[in-house]
């Protein structure tokens, strides 16, 4: 149980256009996802928290114009890198927390985004 | 914040030893410890998680223990294999807030 997908799991783009990332929960309810990026040999930095229903709550420096996060069921949330360029190339990655009484996070496989 | 600490950065053991790995926490509050295993290109994945009003955790070669007057905690893999060769990431949270991540460990398993 507790499994999270993401699509696509990797992409290239071009300077100035927009990628959409997806994030399921398959086998569980997921009232709050989480979004993270990491460099390589870096740990993760959480960009930003979705909840079911409402705006996401971004961290400090993470630019929510760019970053768009919709939340909008309780198994999907999507993260838009809007006008990417190349500095936005990085590993994404999601993880979601089911609504029981759990601590637990359980993360997505990461979604390769590169900009050219 | 939270803020936690791990060490060693790199960690490289022969099949079969034991590998320990130490973070240190901030925040007295934090009450939640999980450690992820994330192999190159993939996501992390949970592999044992401990709670402030338990001391030790263990799941077959896997232990977790906490301290929390000292405010550490510490992954302990016994008769180590190469497939656990990976990063390995510690992490504290209050209750449902966010995590914090330490740094990571490389883990390298010689067969």
């Amino acid at each position: 149980g507790a499994v999270v997908s993401q699509h696509p799991s990797w992409v290239i783009c071009k300077s100035g256009t927009s990628v959409k990332i997806e994030c399921r929960s398959l086998d569980f309810q997921a009232t709050t996802m989480f979004w993270y990026r990491q460099f390589p040999k870096q740990s993760l930095m959480l960009m930003a928290t979705s909840n079911e229903g409402s705006k996401a709550t971004y961290e400090q420096g993470v630019e929510k114009d760019k970053f768009l996060i919709n939340h909008a069921s309780l198994t999907l949330s999507t993260l838009t890198v809007t006008s990417a360029h190349p500095e936005d190339s990085s590993f994404y990655i999601c993880s979601a927390r089911e609504p029981r009484d759990s601590y637990e996070q359980y993360f997505g496989p990461g979604t390769r985004l590169t900009v050219t | 914040g939270e803020n936690v600490e791990q060490h060693p950065s790199t960690l490289s053991v022969q099949e079969g030893d034991s590998a320990v790995i130490k973070c240190t926490y901030s925040d007295s509050a934090s009450n939640y410890f999980p450690w992820y295993k994330q192999e190159l290109g993939k996501g992390p994945q949970l592999i044992i998680d401990i709670r402030s009003n338990v001391g030790e955790k263990k799941d077959q070669r896997i232990a977790v223990t906490l301290n929390k007057t000292a405010k550490h905690f510490s992954l302990h893999i016994t008769e180590t294999q190469p497939e656990d060769s990976a990063v390995y990431f510690c992490a504290a949270s209050i209750g449902y807030s966010t995590l914090t991540f330490g740094k990571g460990t490389m883990l390298l398993v010689s067969p």
